[in-house]
């Protein structure tokens, strides 16, 4: 099955700065998903992104689907936005999930 | 639209008891997934049903696990009998259709003593 490699396993930010979450996959996928699962257990879907680039407010994320391969850009962080960032692929409705990247904003 | 619910938000049980956990997808969504999470094996999918019916039931552990949906607007997970190693973290997911973007509940904290 597919194999889903999230990096860095955990960071450490100041509030205001910037970061970038990568994910890389074993095999081309289809459908491609971002998830914030915040300090309470809540998974929010924050992007379906199975190829090119979108944004929602600080956020924003690429999927270069030719080379297994997508990236979650956090701008100007803010404590709220600390948690665990997974991301999701497969085709059709089986998604497999990366181990995540533990994020924490010190204020 | 309210989400996707889930009940209980918390389960304590004993070993050897039967374990019903439920979900009510998004109204007019016909993907509705279950998945289980821990801390040694991450967000697993257990089974997904397009359309009321179960579709790919691979990630569901034994025969001690069963899923149904009914109606398009109520899914059952059922695990009897329960064992400790089934303690975790069950969420219950939905979307419009096959290959849309997921909504998850707020989980169910399964702890079976």
């Amino acid at each position: 099955g597919i194999q889903v490699e999230q990096s860095p396993p955990d960071l450490i930010l100041q509030e205001g700065a910037n970061s970038t979450l990568r994910c890389n996959f074993s095999d081309s996928v289809n459908n491609l998903q971002w998830f914030h699962q915040n300090p309470w257990g809540q998974l929010i879907n924050l992007f379906y992104i199975p190829s090119g680039t979108k944004q929602n407010g600080r956020l924003s994320a690429t999927t270069v689907a030719t080379e297994r391969y997508s990236l979650l850009y956090i701008s100007s962080s803010q404590t709220t936005d600390s948690g665990v960032y997974f991301c999701a692929g497969g085709y059709g409705n089986k998604l497999v999930f990366g181990a995540g990247t533990i994020l924490r904003v010190k204020s | 639209d309210a989400g996707v619910i889930q009940s209980p938000r918390h389960e304590v049980t004993e070993m050897g008891q039967e374990v019903t956990l439920r979900c009510k997808p998004i109204s007019g969504h016909n993907s509705l997934f279950w998945y289980r999470q821990t801390m040694m094996r991450g967000l697993e999918l257990l089974i997904y049903f397009n359309n009321n019916v179960p579709i790919d039931d691979s990630g569901m552990p034994e025969d001690r696990f069963s899923a149904k949906m009914p109606n398009a607007s109520f899914s059952t997970l059922k695990i009897q009998p329960s064992e400790p190693r089934d303690s975790a973290v069950y969420f219950c997911a939905s979307s419009l259709g096959i290959d849309e973007k997921l909504f998850f509940g707020s989980g169910t904290q399964l702890s079976v003593l």
